[in-house]
């Protein structure tokens, strides 16, 4: 069974700019999860996605969206990037509730210059 | 709310050590689920153990084991002859009161086996 897949692993982009990551899960996954790993704050939840709509957020600003499409896969989008939103970028796939183990991803390495 | 403490920044053993890594959390609910996951040098999560807060049996998996304590809201992670490949950032995770995926981590603990 293939694992969760993250797309591209690695991105520079300038500040101002805007950029989209994509996630897709396991198989038979309908959640997914993203979060901000960074040194300075660690891992950060963002936002859930089930089933398209979006079921929980985390304490982000609106500059950062999500989406998630009929197959499972989901995109995260930054808008007007900042030197700050540099930072690993994780997602993670799960049947459905915590009541199920989460799968990350490799991560998309994101470098704001 | 919800809060998970690793107090233990770095630990360094020599090969063959056993070694355990803390997890202190703080929650008001009585159902919640508690996780472990490993972070090797490649930046993948890996997940360790699921426990949920009715459960507290210790459990053992291989050289791993776990042990959970409401009564100290402790759950800690014991490596038993640690190798280098334990080498890796290890994190503890508290779920949110509803049981969905949003996840609170502490800080990890870097593990450092020296060979």
């Amino acid at each position: 069974k293939a694992g969760v897949t993250q797309t591209p692993r690695y991105l520079i982009k300038t500040r101002g700019q805007q950029v989209t990551l994509s996630c897709s899960p396991i198989s038979g996954h309908r959640s997914v999860s993203w979060y901000q790993q960074t040194p300075g704050q660690g891992l950060q939840f963002l936002f859930e996605y089930f089933s398209e709509t979006q079921r929980n957020k985390g304490n982000f600003p609106g500059r950062f969206s999500g989406r998630q499409f009929s197959n499972s896969r989901s995109e995260m989008n930054v808008s007007t990037l900042e030197l700050g939103d540099s930072a690993l970028y994780l997602c993670a796939s799960s049947l459905d509730r915590a009541v199920y183990e989460q799968f990350f991803g490799p991560g998309t390495r994101l470098t704001v210059l | 709310a919800q809060k998970v403490t690793q107090a233990q920044t770095e630990i360094s053993v020599v090969e063959k050590e056993d070694v355990t890594l803390d997890c202190v959390y703080e929650t008001r609910d009585t159902t919640y689920y508690l996780f472990w996951y490993k972070q090797p040098p490649s930046g993948e999560l890996v997940f360790l153990i699921r426990r949920n807060s009715f459960d507290e049996q210790n459990e053992i998996s291989g050289r791993y084991s776990w042990n959970f304590q409401k009564s100290t809201s402790s759950f800690n992670f014991t490596i038993t002859a640690s190798q280098v490949v334990d080498s890796a950032v290890y994190f503890c995770a508290l779920s949110e009161p509803t049981g969905a995926n949003n996840l609170f981590f502490g800080t990890g603990t870097r593990l450092t086996v020296i060979p």
